[in-house]
């Protein structure tokens, strides 16, 4: 079936450091690739998206490239900040339905 | 971007009572919202999906009896949550969307949080 498997946090970082946020994915065909952000008690926002093979998503300094042959889509960022401090979903898109990962907490000290 | 918006943002109900939350896409029309559930630090749990004019189609373990959806126009949907209970306390997030040029967009609410004592 279509899943979306996600690196357990929480990721707890400094201020400056680098993030990466690993994301791989099983699905059939080739979907489209989402990460979500969610601050405390909010709902989602987009952060970004990729389409198809090889695109980059970027948003707010964060980035993810869609990489058909790894199936993987993780999320960076070169200098994380307090405010960065939050739950970060990957997910796919499937039939007209998001399938989403568990969730990975993100924890950033100033 | 596209806003979707939920009311109210939080409620506390009493066991036994029904409660009813609103989801509208603001600036856009939405082929289709979808209504999650959200437990504490755990992801996001699809709940059912509604076409406007259709009945929702509710996942598997979802009683439909219990929540009542309604898609009553192209901007707005409702999910009543009937005869509370506490353990219907939760998160639940509304998401509006539709097919956009050159993909898919789905936009979130900012979420309902739902107390039942």
């Amino acid at each position: 079936g279509n899943s979306v498997t996600q690196m357990e946090g929480p990721v707890t970082l400094s201020e400056e450091a680098f993030l990466t946020i690993n994301c791989t994915y099983t699905a059939t065909g080739y979907p489209s690739l989402f990460w979500y952000v969610q601050y405390p008690g909010e709902g989602l926002q987009l952060l970004l998206k990729a389409t198809k093979a090889d695109d980059k998503g970027s948003n707010k300094g964060f980035e993810a490239t869609y990489r058909k042959e790894t199936t993987s889509f993780h999320l960076e960022k070169g200098s994380v900040q307090v405010s960065d401090s939050a739950v970060y979903f990957c997910a796919l898109v499937y039939g007209n339905k998001l399938v989403f990962g568990a969730g990975t907490i993100l924890r950033v000290k100033s | 971007g596209a806003v979707v918006s939920q009311h109210p943002s939080w409620v506390i109900c009493k066991s036994g009572t029904s409660v009813k939350i609103e989801c509208r896409s603001l600036d856009f029309q939405a082929t289709t919202m979808f209504w999650y559930r959200q437990f504490p630090k755990q992801s996001l749990m699809l709940m059912a999906t509604s076409n406007e004019g259709s009945k929702a189609t509710y996942e598997q373990g979802v009683e439909k009896d219990k929540f009542l959806i309604n898609h009553a126009s192209l901007t707005l949907s409702t999910l009543t949550v009937t005869s509370a209970h506490p353990e219907d306390s939760s998160f639940y997030i509304c998401s509006a969307a539709f097919w956009g040029e050159r993909s898919y967009e789905q936009y979130f609410g900012p979420g309902t949080r739902l107390t039942v004592t």
